[in-house]
């Protein structure tokens, strides 16, 4: 079965620093595109970046270019999320989510969250 | 970058109900569209993709259709399970953008 968890979520000072981590198994993660989408308490879903099953190609939504970045271990069946100079409006649930091995692209697969809390 | 906007943004509505929620995009994204569903607490899930195809296990109540710009998802005959938010998503290019929601609630 497909599983995806998060973690590395927590409580962090405006400007500071965190890594959010997603453990995937049940699939072949090597050959699969990985995004991150975060959810602001009670708000809607906004979709923050997407990286390559080889890492060769990176987006990211404008919200958090230059101060997000994403990155991926094949080798570990893991993906990554660093997240800097934070702020109060980062604070959301963080979802890792499966995007498409080849052809259309959609995410069709999603792990329960990691809870982002910024302090101002 | 592309913007999605759906409507409306709530829609109370009864069990049995023929129901429809729209999605515009900002400009022509083809059918390159995507529906989601999400519960309270939970994480979303594909209902439609490609504008009007469905992802394995959804229900025939669901249905999508539209290109271009405009695009609907209509729920047949509303059943308790089925009160929950929709997004819409556009994969036609990077950053790939979510409409809103539409939050459906019972009546």
């Amino acid at each position: 079965e497909v599983q995806l968890v998060e973690s590395g979520g927590g409580l962090v000072k405006a400007g500071g620093s965190l890594r959010l981590s997603c453990a995937a198994s049940g699939f072949t993660f090597s050959t699969y595109i990985m995004d991150w989408v975060r959810q602001a308490p009670g708000k809607g879903l906004e979709w923050l970046s997407s990286i390559s099953s080889s890492s060769a190609y990176i987006y990211y939504a404008d919200s958090v270019k230059g101060r997000f970045t994403i990155s991926r271990d094949n080798a570990e069946n893991s993906l990554y999320l660093h997240l800097n100079s934070l702020r109060a409006e980062d604070t959301a649930v963080y979802f890792c989510a499966r995007g498409p091995s080849s052809g259309y692209y959609k995410i069709d697969w999603w792990g329960q969250g990691t809870l982002v809390t910024v302090s101002s | 970058d592309i913007q999605m906007t759906q409507s409306p943004s709530s829609l109370s509505a009864s069990v049995g109900d023929r129901v429809t929620i729209t999605c515009r995009a900002s400009q022509s994204i083809s059918n390159y569209l995507n529906w989601y569903q999400q519960k309270p607490g939970k994480a979303p899930k594909v209902l439609i993709y490609a504008a009007s195809s469905f992802e394995s296990g959804v229900p025939s109540r669901f249905s999508g259709s539209g290109s271009g710009t405009d695009f609907t998802l209509t729920i047949s005959s509303l059943q308790p399970e089925d009160f929950a938010s929709y997004y819409c998503q556009q994969s036609y290019s990077p950053p790939y953008t979510f409409g809103q929601g539409t939050n459906l609630e019972i009546k």
